[in-house]
């Protein structure tokens, strides 16, 4: 139980376009999604905290009018990163948790790596 | 500010030898702490959570609120333990949020 699927896993785009990365809880209502950023040979960066129905929560330096995010369900979120460019490239991490108390874990997702050109 | 430190990159060991995955926390609030692990390939999963003081796969943590530290532990190591180590801190109240260490690449030798 508890698997979180990320789609896509991989994607390769154009400097100045927008690309969405989905993220979906399959087999349970994910009350809270955390979505990271991981650079190569690094740890997770924690970029900003969806819940549903209602308006992230970005990590501080995290610009949310880059990297805009959506919750509009228990089962999903997405993660834009619009006009992406080199500097955007990355591996990008979704996680969900069923409730919000802090001793549950988070289930993640397979990461999405980005590179832009 | 909170912060997690995992002060190894790589622990190279035999198969059987014991290991300890070096965890040190710092946070001013009550700590939450987890180890999670990723195998080749596959996502990050959570291995074990120090509420629950439970053993997964033979390894164990045990939260030392003096020295702050969340070390891992496993008496005989085995190949198939070979993975990527992550110690996290739950932080920002009731927000679950988690702060991760750098990460220790485990690699059991046969």
């Amino acid at each position: 139980g508890a698997v979180v699927s990320q789609h896509p896993s991989w994607v390769i785009c154009k400097s100045g376009t927008s690309v969405k990365i989905e993220c979906r809880s399959l087999d349970f209502q994910a009350t809270t999604m955390f979505w990271y950023r991981q650079f190569p040979k690094q740890s997770l960066m924690l970029m900003a905290t969806s819940n549903e129905g209602s308006k992230a929560t970005y990590e501080q330096g995290v610009e949310k009018d880059k990297f805009l995010i959506n919750h509009a369900s228990l089962t999903l979120s997405t993660l834009t990163v619009t006009s992406a460019h080199p500097e955007d490239s990355s591996f990008y991490i979704c996680s969900a948790t069923q409730t919000a108390y802090s001793n549950q874990p988070q289930h993640f997702g397979d990461g999405t790596r980005l590179s832009i050109l | 500010a909170q912060r997690v430190t995992q002060p190894e990159k790589l622990l190279s060991v035999f198969k059987g030898a014991p290991v300890e995955l070096k965890c040190n926390y710092s946070y001013s609030g009550s700590p939450e702490l987890f180890w999670y692990v990723q195998y080749s390939r596959q996502r990050l999963q959570l291995l074990l959570r120090h509420i629950s003081r439970e053993s997964i796969k033979g390894f164990t943590a045990d939260l030392n609120k003096g020295e702050t530290s969340f070390h891992l532990k496993k008496p005989f190591a085995q190949e198939e333990d070979s993975a990527m180590y992550y110690c996290a801190l739950v932080y920002g109240g009731a927000t679950n949020k988690l702060i991760f260490g750098t990460g220790t690449l485990l690699a059991v030798q046969p």
